[in-house]
């Protein structure tokens, strides 16, 4: 499975838009690569998922450069609730393989 | 989306008993479903892949002997830690695939987590 490196923390102020970005350069031809939110003591929530290219849905998008050895997770307008931990992974669920977490990404928004 | 429900939501034991954890895709067959550990500060470690009337997979370091999984229907997948100890206290976190997912788009979904403390 490709390791993933995103940045331990980030810290932004309501109604900004945030970027986080992940690294995977070992990333295989038939991985996906998917992000999830986390609050304390609750299991992760699916947020977006994609291969290539541009994804967007109702609350996030998600850009994937032609190499896909990156991707960013934008979030719009972030609020205080969006204070969570985000992770990215990689894996191939055609195969039916299961997704490993990596570190995830604390974002912190402040009033 | 899909539901996936873990009971209890926290549970507290004696050292040396033994804890089941319930985890139920409720509107969706999952012939695949994972267990995960996640202490304080930290990510969710992959224990196990449980399989629908198969035994489960378990990864590297995970003892088979004191986490026992059972998969015995599409719906249903238990975790029992047995002679718990203190060191087992974590946050327990299952998951399910829908069964035939195929193609995009077919994210797993996640339990809600079982708050393990052993005293």
């Amino acid at each position: 499975l490709a390791k993933t490196t995103q940045p331990i923390s980030m810290d932004s102020y309501e109604g900004q838009e945030v970027n986080i970005t992940c690294s995977h350069n070992n990333i295989a031809t038939n991985d996906y690569i998917t992000w999830y939110q986390q609050f304390p003591s609750q299991g992760p929530r699916f947020i977006i998922q994609g291969y290539k290219t541009k994804v967007t849905n109702e609350v996030a998008s998600l850009f994937i450069p032609a190499d896909r050895k990156s991707s960013t997770l934008s979030l719009p307008r972030v609020s205080l609730s969006d204070t969570a931990v985000y992770y990215c992974l990689v894996g191939d669920k055609n195969a039916g393989n299961m997704l490993t977490f990596g570190g995830g990404t604390r974002l912190m928004v402040k009033p | 989306g899909a539901v996936v429900s873990q009971h209890p939501s926290w549970v507290i034991c004696k050292s040396g008993t033994s804890v089941k954890i319930e985890c139920r895709s409720l509107d969706f067959q999952a012939t695949t479903m994972f267990w995960y550990r996640q202490f304080p500060k930290q990510s969710l470690m992959l224990m196990a892949t449980s399989n629908e009337g198969s035994k489960a997979t378990y990864e590297q370091g995970v003892e088979k002997d004191k986490f026992l999984i059972n998969h015995a229907s599409l719906t249903l997948s238990t975790l029992t830690v047995t002679s718990a100890h203190p060191e087992d206290s974590s946050f327990y976190i299952c998951s399910a695939r829908k069964a035939g997912s195929r193609g995009m788009n077919t994210e797993a979904f996640f339990g809600q987590g079982t708050r393990l403390t052993v005293v």
